[in-house]
């Protein structure tokens, strides 16, 4: 299994942005990043993934490094509404893509 | 549209006594389901995924099982709990394909007494 690293916790003042970072340096050609946020009991929340190139929703910015073993989410403007833990997983492009095993995440913590 | 049904949302249950929590998808067909647990400030713990009826992936050596005897239900069960099994149980789904997005239930709190 391709695996991600994530910091513990990041803290971020209110209405900057925030850059969260994750490590996969074992990462393959065909697996895409995923990122998910857990807001305090609740279940995780999908926010952004992609493959090679850079993406942008609604929610976030999502930045891969050219080589793929790294990414980073980006939030433009944090609210006290984006304090939660933030989630990096691979996603393999075969069967192996069933099985979907998440990291620790990181615990963001937004100070108003 | 899609929607998964998890209950109940909080549970309080006795040691050694059985468990059953039933997760239902609306919306779709054939999709991959998940079991996941999580224990206070903690990830995610795979427990069980399920790629089809019948057909059960099992993660962690536990204390549980899981059953899927429709399409989209999926249900994690144990004869006799655990203290150590109290935690937040999550159901998700996803279509195959690494471009899906995984979509979770709102959860269920188990306390073990």
């Amino acid at each position: 299994d391709a695996k991600t690293t994530q910091p513990n916790s990041m803290e971020s003042n209110e209405e900057e942005p925030v850059h969260l970072p994750c490590n996969h340096s074992t990462i393959s050609g065909t697996d895409y990043i995923h990122w998910y946020r857990q807001l305090p009991s609740q279940g995780p929340e999908y926010v952004i993934h992609g493959l090679t190139s850079n993406v942008n929703n609604r929610m976030a910015s999502l930045a891969i490094a050219e080589d793929r073993k790294s990414s980073t989410l980006i939030l433009h403007r944090a609210t006290l509404r984006d304090a939660a833990v933030y989630y990096c997983i691979l996603r393999p492009y075969n069967n192996a893509g069933n099985m979907l095993t998440f990291g620790g995440g990181t615990r963001l913590m937004v100070k108003p | 549209s899609q929607t998964i049904h998890q209950w109940p949302a909080t549970l309080v249950q006795p040691v050694g006594s059985p468990l059953s929590l039933e997760c239902t998808v609306e919306g779709t067909s054939n999709p991959n389901l998940y079991w996941y647990r999580q224990a206070a400030g903690r990830g995610l713990q795979l427990l069980f995924y399920s790629v089809g009826i019948g057909q059960i992936s099992s993660e962690v050596p536990q204390n549980l099982s899981a059953s899927r005897p429709q399409d989209r239900q999926f249900i994690l069960s144990s004869k006799k709990l655990l203290l150590s099994d109290s935690g937040f149980y999550l159901c998700a789904w996803t279509v195959g394909g690494a471009n899906e997005k995984l979509f979770f239930g709102s959860g269920t709190q188990l306390s073990v007494l």
